[in-house]
């Protein structure tokens, strides 16, 4: 059964910095592009970011670029996405799903807010 | 930056009517298109990819038409666990880009 987990998200005061993590299993995580979605509260879904299968190719949103970075560990199966310099309108719920074309699995996704 | 438009925003159906949503892109995106599914609380589902495909385990009600611009999901005959959020998504070019959504309830 493929699974997505992410964790590492929670409250940060507006400039500050988040690492967030996503646990993959129940398939060859190495051999799919992944994908961040994010969710601002009662609103519809944002891309945020993709990385190709061996982390050579990746792209952003440009709201986020110079700013968050995507990178994924193939030997411990997992995605992460490093967010320095947060605002405000960063504030949302972060979901990992699997691939590029067309996300066929999520996460249940993790709330980042960002507030002082 | 493709900017994709859902038309109507709320469209309200009684269970076993047929419902039609829209989705335009502002330039060709070819068959690049999802179709999600969200409710309330829930990750998003996917329903349809290249436009007209269904994913893993989609009800046949469910067909997705289009290509170029204009996009379409139909849902033949709604049963109750359809009333949700619908969003389609342009995958052609970087930034990869979705809809703002039509929400589908009980009329």
């Amino acid at each position: 059964e493929v699974q997505l987990v992410e964790s590492g998200g929670g409250l940060v005061q507006p400039g500050g910095s988040l690492r967030l993590s996503c646990a993959a299993s129940g398939f060859t995580f190495s051999s799919y592009w992944m994908s961040w979605v994010r969710q601002a509260p009662g609103k519809g879904l944002e891309w945020v970011a993709n990385i190709k299968q061996d982390g050579s190719e990746k792209y952003y949103v440009d709201s986020v670029k110079g700013r968050f970075t995507i990178s994924r560990d193939n030997a411990k199966n997992s995605l992460y996405l490093q967010m320095n310099s947060l605002r405000a309108e960063d504030t949302a719920v972060y979901y990992c799903a699997r691939g590029k074309s067309g996300y066929g699995y999520w996460g249940q996704g993790t709330l980042v807010t960002v507030s002082s | 930056e493709i900017v994709m438009t859902q038309s109507p925003a709320t469209l309200s159906v009684s269970p076993g009517e047929r419902a039609t949503l829209s989705c335009r892109a502002s330039q060709s995106v070819s068959s690049n298109l999802a179709w999600y599914q969200q409710k309330p609380g829930q990750a998003p589902r996917l329903l349809i990819y290249g436009a007209s495909t269904r994913a893993t385990g989609i009800p046949a009600r469910f067909s997705g038409s289009g290509s170029g611009t204009e996009f379409t999901l139909t849902i033949s005959s709604l049963q109750s666990e359809d009333f949700a959020v619908y969003y389609c998504q342009q995958y052609n070019n970087w930034p990869q880009t979705f809809g703002p959504g039509t929400k589908v309830d009980i009329k």
